[in-house]
């Protein structure tokens, strides 16, 4: 079964430290996105993507925050300069097809990031 | 502003008991419902949906939700609990307002942690 896959499973940084985390979508989707769990709390929207460019974006993408796609596989979200409140569990995920609104994301299994 | 919430932090059931997790929405239009599992250091599990139809939906490991429009809720329930579905269940909906431009985006209520005793 196709998955969303996501590298490195778990990432320490110190703080202010330039970060990126990558995602390999499932091959035929169009729709990219990234969620971050910050520990104990809900899972957040950051950032959606679609045809090489950014969708919409929450107020917690800040300047801060980048992705891109730098070909036809990766998925990926920099985080220029970490602080710790940056510290979570960042999921990636993907949709595929024309029926975005009726059909389900599949998520990778996260990154934990950490920075001290 | 579309939203889900799910106003239990923990549900602790028995196995072999029936178990009910709770969700209500708040969309402008017809909602798109999703309920999402997630287990110890793993990632987002899809586990069913409701966009249309009927209002019983049934999922993945014995999972069904009952849509009530009524009532504004979701709410996902599993006819006999098993020790094996301790886990942290998410309930969102498809945010569309704007639909058409850029919107799409899951919204998610803060979790429910499903604990089965033996």
């Amino acid at each position: 079964e196709p998955e969303v896959t996501q590298t490195p499973s778990h990432q320490v940084t110190q703080m202010g430290q330039e970060v990126i985390l990558r995602c390999v979508p499932i091959s035929n989707h169009l729709y990219f996105y990234w969620y971050r769990q910050i520990l104990g709390q809900k899972v957040e929207f950051l950032v959606s993507f679609y045809n090489n460019e950014i969708s919409e974006k929450s107020e917690i993408f800040d300047d801060q925050f980048s992705v891109e796609r730098p070909d036809g596989s990766n998925f990926t979200l920099k985080i220029r300069s970490t602080k710790l409140e940056d510290s979570a569990m960042y999921f990636c995920a993907s949709i595929g097809g024309t029926g975005r609104v009726n059909t389900e994301a599949f998520f990778g299994q996260g990154t934990r990031l950490t920075v001290v | 502003a579309q939203s889900v919430a799910q106003p239990e932090d923990q549900v602790n059931v028995a196995e072999g008991n029936p178990l009910t997790v709770k969700c209500t929405y708040s969309v402008s239009g017809n909602p798109y419902l999703f309920w999402y599992v997630q287990y110890p250091n793993r990632g987002l599990q899809f586990l069913l949906k409701y966009i249309t139809g009927d209002n019983l939906v049934k999922g993945s490991y014995g999972f069904e939700a009952e849509f009530n429009k009524s009532q504004t809720s979701f709410h996902l329930k599993k006819p006999s609990a098993l020790v094996s579905d301790s886990a942290l269940y998410f309930c969102a909906v498809r945010d569309i307002e704007g639909y058409g431009g850029s919107q799409g985006n899951l919204i998610f209520g803060k979790g429910t942690k499903l604990s089965v005793k033996p």
